[in-house]
């Protein structure tokens, strides 16, 4: 038990399908973070918010939306994907975030991602 | 922006042997170098971490050691045993440019043969 649940833990959808996945801590961090794990790029950060407002989208396409009502809880809505875009999610969270001194993240489990 | 490179990519030793992995880093002001494991279908679990004021860290069979002036940083693992098998990573954070946010390295998958 990591302190950082995720669900679902496999999903497969459409091309023109809608889903979410969902993400909650109970580490009592204030920030939350998306990561997407592939063959090609083992962890590259997609988006990271500290105190519910996002504070870095590293140029994730539209098609990737996340919302973070609070503190503990972080979506990632996913609308037409495409296949290259299956992988590993992996959602993490952290103290909040000093630019200048580096904190831990801890991830969930992840959720895997099949776009067929 | 900081970059991060870690070699091997692959990394295979006899149980019982000891297993060293090595990373550089780009940003000399970065000061914080954890190091993950993962295990295969489970999310990275940080193993040992080291800040930039020390130069070796140790928990049990783990160890860390920082080189500030050669900006790179190793793992080592003592008396490697089979349950020690999984994919490690290594990141840097803190200088600043990356706003905070941990640069992973591209992973070592070590094998640890019985």
């Amino acid at each position: 038990e990591t302190g950082v649940t995720q669900t679902p833990r496999h999903l497969v959808m459409g091309m023109t399908n809608k889903k979410s996945l969902k993400c909650e801590q109970h580490l009592g961090h204030n920030a939350m973070y998306w990561y997407k794990q592939s063959a090609k790029k083992p962890l590259e950060l997609m988006f990271v918010y500290n105190f519910k407002e996002q504070t870095e989208n590293n140029s994730v396409p539209s098609r990737f939306s996340p919302e973070c009502p609070n503190s503990s809880h972080l979506f990632l809505h996913l609308h037409t994907l495409q296949p290259e875009d299956s992988a590993l999610y992996l959602c993490a969270s952290s103290q909040p975030q000093d630019p200048h001194s580096g904190n831990t993240i801890y991830f969930g489990e992840g959720s895997w991602l099949t776009v067929v | 922006g900081e970059n991060v490179e870690q070699h091997p990519s692959t990394l295979s030793v006899q149980e019982g042997d000891s297993a060293v992995i090595k990373c550089t880093y780009s940003d000399s002001a970065s000061n914080y170098f954890p190091w993950y494991k993962q295990e295969l279908g489970k999310g990275p679990q940080l193993i040992i971490d080291i800040r930039s004021n020390v130069g070796e860290k140790k928990d049990q069979r783990i160890a860390v050691t920082l080189n500030k002036t050669a900006k790179h940083f190793s793992l080592h693992i003592t008396e490697t045993q089979p349950e020690d098998s999984a994919v490690y990573f290594c990141a840097a954070s803190g200088g600043g440019g990356s706003q905070g946010n941990l640069i992973f390295g591209k992973g070592t998958k070590l094998s640890v043969k019985p």
